[in-house]
């Protein structure tokens, strides 16, 4: 079945510093891949997605390309700022899954001043 | 445009005791989904609605777990009766079609703590 496995956390940075969170995925057909962002005590936000091979999602800094042959989809930023503090989460949609979200684990991030 | 809507957001109650959730997904939106999220883990889906017909509840506990979009708008989770592993936070989320593929919107969600 689709899968999503992210880069083991949390992630600590300092302010300014650059990001990347991994994220490699299992699917069959073709899947859309998404990032999505959860703030203490909210819910789920989409920050970004990608839809085909080679294609490059990005929203507020952030960036992730759909890398197909490496099946990647990794998530950087070039310098962090502390309201970047949240959980992330990849996800996909599988080419056979009718639109139901496939979740990695998640990763903490904390930024510091 | 106002966004999904979820109640209550926190509930706290007995293991064997019932409980139920509501949902009210973004106007015009036809896919509503129900997620459960255990702390530390992604959400998974416990069931998929079009409109008001079941597309995918293969993963919903059915001896605990029901579900209904009766009107094919607002939709209700109950859990009866509640198990102490069923503390987790419960999401909607709906969808849209936008640049050809679909993205899915959640709301808050109820986080659901069974003593």
């Amino acid at each position: 079945g689709d899968s999503v496995t992210q880069m083991e956390g949390p992630v600590t940075l300092s302010e300014e510093a650059f990001l990347t969170i991994n994220c490699t995925y299992t699917a069959t057909g073709y899947p859309s891949l998404f990032w999505y962002v959860q703030y203490p005590g909210e819910g789920l936000q989409l920050l970004l997605k990608a839809t085909k091979a080679d294609d490059k999602g990005s929203n507020k800094g952030f960036e992730a390309t759909y890398r197909k042959e490496t099946t990647s989809f990794h998530l950087e930023k070039g310098s962090v700022q502390v309201s970047d503090s949240a959980v992330y989460f990849c996800a996909l949609v599988g080419g056979t899954s009718y639109g139901k979200l496939t979740f990695g684990q998640g990763t903490i991030l904390t930024v510091h001043p | 445009e106002a966004g999904v809507a979820q109640s209550p957001r926190y509930k706290i109650i007995e293991k064997r005791q019932s409980v139920a959730f509501w949902c009210n997904p973004i106007s015009g939106h036809a896919t509503l989904y129900w997620y459960q999220q255990i702390l530390g883990q992604g959400p998974k889906l416990l069931i998929q609605f079009q409109n008001n017909g079941v597309v995918d509840d293969s993963q919903l506990p059915k001896d605990r777990f029901s579900a209904e979009r009766l009107k094919g708008v607002d939709s209700t989770l109950k859990i009866q009766p509640a198990k102490l592993e069923d503390s987790a936070v419960y999401l909607c989320a709906s969808s849209s079609l936008e640049g050809g593929s679909e993205t899915q919107y959640f709301g808050p969600g109820t986080r659901l703590l069974v003593l």
